[in-house]
C-alpha cells in the first residue's frame, strides 16, 4: 500500500469515532496556520485555518486549536467517515510578509468502517 | 472547472534529460508557487511568483527554472534532470500571496519520474 516506506505517524480510528491529530510547529513568529489534507494521488486540499489572534476556530466537523505557549496546533474531526481517510497536513506561514507556507510532516489517518 | 491545472500528470524520463511541466490556475489569484513532495510525502516549496515577479526561491539548484508568461501561468522547466528529482510537483496558487493569511489551492501533481 502507499504506506509501506514512509514512516509517517499514523492514527487509525473506528468510523463514528472522533479523531484527533497534533502538530508542532518551529517558528514562534508564524501568524497564520492552515491544515490540509491530501487523499491518494491528489494535491493537498484545504480544510481550515487559523491565526496567530485566535486559539480556536471551527468549521463543518472539524476544528482547529492553536497553543502559542508551546507552539502546537491540533486538528479534531467529529464523527470521522472512511472518507476522511488522508494524509493531513498542518501548514504555517514562516515567512512573514512574503507569504511562505512550512509544511509539517504529515499524519495519516485510517478510518476503518 | 478546474482551478488549477498542471500538465502533464506523469512524466518518466531518462537523466539528463531536459524536461517543463506547466500550470494554469483560473482563479484570478496574483500569486502562483512550486512544490515538491518527496517519497516520504514531504513538502517544501521551490518558488514563488506575484504577478510574474518571483518573490520566494528556496534554495533551489538553477536547473530548475520557473516562467510565468502572464499571472495566470506559471511553468517549471528543469535542465540536466538527475535521479534525485523524482518527485511529485504541486502547483498552487493563492489571492494575494503578500500580506500573509491567503488560503493556497493546489493543483492535481506532476508525478516525475527519472529513469
Amino acid at each position: 500500500g502507499e504506506s509501506v516506506g514512509l514512516h509517517l505517524p499514523t492514527l487509525s480510528v473506528q468510523e463514528g469515532d472522533n479523531s484527533i491529530i497534533n502538530c508542532a510547529y518551529s517558528n514562534s513568529a508564524s501568524d497564520y496556520f492552515i491544515w490540509y489534507k491530501q487523499e491518494s494521488g491528489k494535491g493537498p486540499q484545504f480544510i481550515i485555518d487559523i491565526r496567530s489572534n485566535m486559539d480556536k476556530r471551527q468549521g463543518q466537523r472539524v476544528t482547529v486549536l492553536l497553543n502559542k505557549t508551546v507552539k502546537h496546533l491540533s486538528l479534531q474531526i467529529a464523527a470521522t467517515q472512511p472518507g476522511d481517510s488522508a494524509v493531513y497536513f498542518c501548514a504555517e506561514n514562516s515567512g512573514g510578509s512574503n507569504y511562505k507556507l512550512t509544511f509539517g510532516k504529515g499524519t495519516l489517518l485510517t478510518v476503518n468502517p | 472547472d478546474t482551478a488549477v491545472s498542471q500538465t502533464p500528470k506523469y512524466l518518466v524520463t531518462q537523466m539528463g534529460n531536459d524536461k517543463s511541466i506547466k500550470c494554469e490556475q483560473n482563479l484570478g489569484h496574483d500569486t502562483m508557487y512550486w512544490y515538491k513532495q518527496d517519497s516520504k510525502k514531504f513538502l517544501k516549496i521551490m518558488f514563488s511568483y506575484n504577478n510574474k515577479e518571483l518573490i520566494i526561491n528556496e534554495t533551489v539548484p538553477n536547473r530548475f527554472s520557473p516562467k510565468s508568461p502572464d499571472k495566470a501561468h506559471l511553468n517549471l522547466h528543469i535542465n540536466s534532470l538527475e535521479l534525485g528529482d523524482s518527485a511529485v510537483y504541486f502547483c498552487a496558487s493563492s489571492q494575494d500571496g503578500l500580506a500573509g493569511g491567503d488560503t493556497q489551492y493546489f493543483g492535481p501533481g506532476t508525478r516525475l519520474t527519472v529513469l
